[in-house]
Formats: structure tokens, sequence, C-alpha cells
């Protein structure tokens, strides 16, 4: 069964000192890798799809990486509006369905 | 309208009840689906439709029934439902089932049994 754990479960954060989130996966075969973000009472926006190892992608302050074990997602310099659930999900070569993890809470203040 | 809506955004709802939840998307996917999300727990996927047919029932109880008329709606037709049912409920869609595609995710439907 596939497993995706994030951590930590929650990150508090000053106006511009980066970090970074961790999700460690579990999956027979990836083939894809997902970041979205969720802000209070709304659904989960798409950021980021990484399909293997070493690959990379940036959206303004964030960074999404891909190991064989697990992905990180780098903050740089983050804003108070970078305050968000973080979710990891990944989908097996052999299925259609995404495995979700629990989440990071991130909350940056001014 | 664009992307993925659902209505209502909030519902209180007694356990003897029956109420209906609605999701519309406007991207032209093919598949969608119904998740639920608890508090501090990962997404669960209740549901997936693949062109209007039910491909995925993941051992969710009866007194939780979707409905796919077409591939632009979808509901979930509640009833009878127990406290901890309460949750947000979301609907998801994407371009295909079978094939890599992201899935786009609504608001969401906070539902509160009493």
């Amino acid at each position: 069964e596939d497993q995706v754990t994030q951590s930590p479960e929650a990150l508090r954060l000053q106006e511009g000192e980066s970090s970074s989130l961790n999700c460690s996966y579990t999956v027979s075969g990836l083939r894809g890798l997902f970041w979205y973000r969720q802000d209070p009472g709304k659904g989960p926006e798409f950021l980021f799809t990484l399909y293997s190892a070493g690959e990379e992608k940036e959206k303004e302050r964030l960074k999404a990486t891909l190991t064989k074990k697990e992905s990180f997602l780098h903050i740089t310099a983050p804003k108070p509006e970078d305050s968000a659930t973080y979710l990891c999900a990944v989908q097996a070569q052999d299925d259609y369905k995404l495995s979700f993890g629990a989440g990071t809470t991130v909350t940056v203040r001014a | 309208e664009t992307g993925v809506t659902q209505t209502p955004r909030h519902l209180v709802m007694g356990m003897t009840n029956k109420k209906s939840l609605k999701c519309e998307q406007h991207l032209g996917h093919n598949a969608m689906y119904w998740y639920k999300q608890s508090a501090k727990k990962p997404l669960e996927l209740m549901f997936v439709y693949s062109l209007e047919e039910r491909v995925e029932n993941n051992s969710v109880p009866s007194r939780f029934s979707p409905e796919c008329p077409n591939s632009s709606h979808l509901f979930l037709h509640l009833h009878t439902l127990q406290p901890e049912d309460s949750a947000l409920y979301l609907c998801a869609s994407s371009q295909d089932r079978d094939s890599f595609y992201e899935q786009y995710f609504g608001p969401g439907t906070r539902l509160t049994v009493t």
C-alpha cells in the first residue's frame, strides 16, 4: 500500500526565514508526485508535478525537488501570504488514484 | 464560472435529514472525484467517475450515494448521517482517469452533522 508521510506537522516562520518541508513516500513504482497548497476553508490548489528523481520545479518563492524516497518543498524568503497547508500526494505506475499525506501547516509571521 | 464549483459551501444537517451536495466542473474534464477531508487526516478518496461511469467505491457507507448525470456534474446524496461524517467534502476533476493528469479541486462543502 502506498504511504506518504509529511513533516513537520506545523512550521512557524518569521518573514524572510527560509525553510523546507519534507514528503517521504513509499510506492510501488512512482508515476508522479504532486504538491498542493490549501488555504483555510478552501480546496487544494495545484502547485507542481514531479516525475523522476533529480527533477526540480520552481514557482515564485517555492521550489520542489524529488529523490527516490522523498520530496522537499523549499520556501525561500517567505511572506505572510505563503501561510497555508501544503499537501503532498503520490500516484503509482499501476494506479490512477492519489495517496495524500496529512499536510504541513506553514505560518509566516510579519 | 471557472474551474470546479461546489454548492452549498456550508451545510448543517440532523442525522435524520436528507441533503445533496453538488459539484460542477467547467474544465472539459472526463473524470470526477469525491474526497472526504477530516481534521489532521489525509484526504480520503470516496468515489471516482470516469465518463459518467462509477469506477471506484472506496468502501464508503451506503448513507453516501453518488450520482453523475453527465461529465460536468457530480452529486453526493446524503441520508441518515452520523456525527463522525462531519468533515470537508471536496470534489475534484481531471482530464482523464487513466492517464497521468493532475486533479483540480473545488472549494469544498463544510458539513456538520448534529
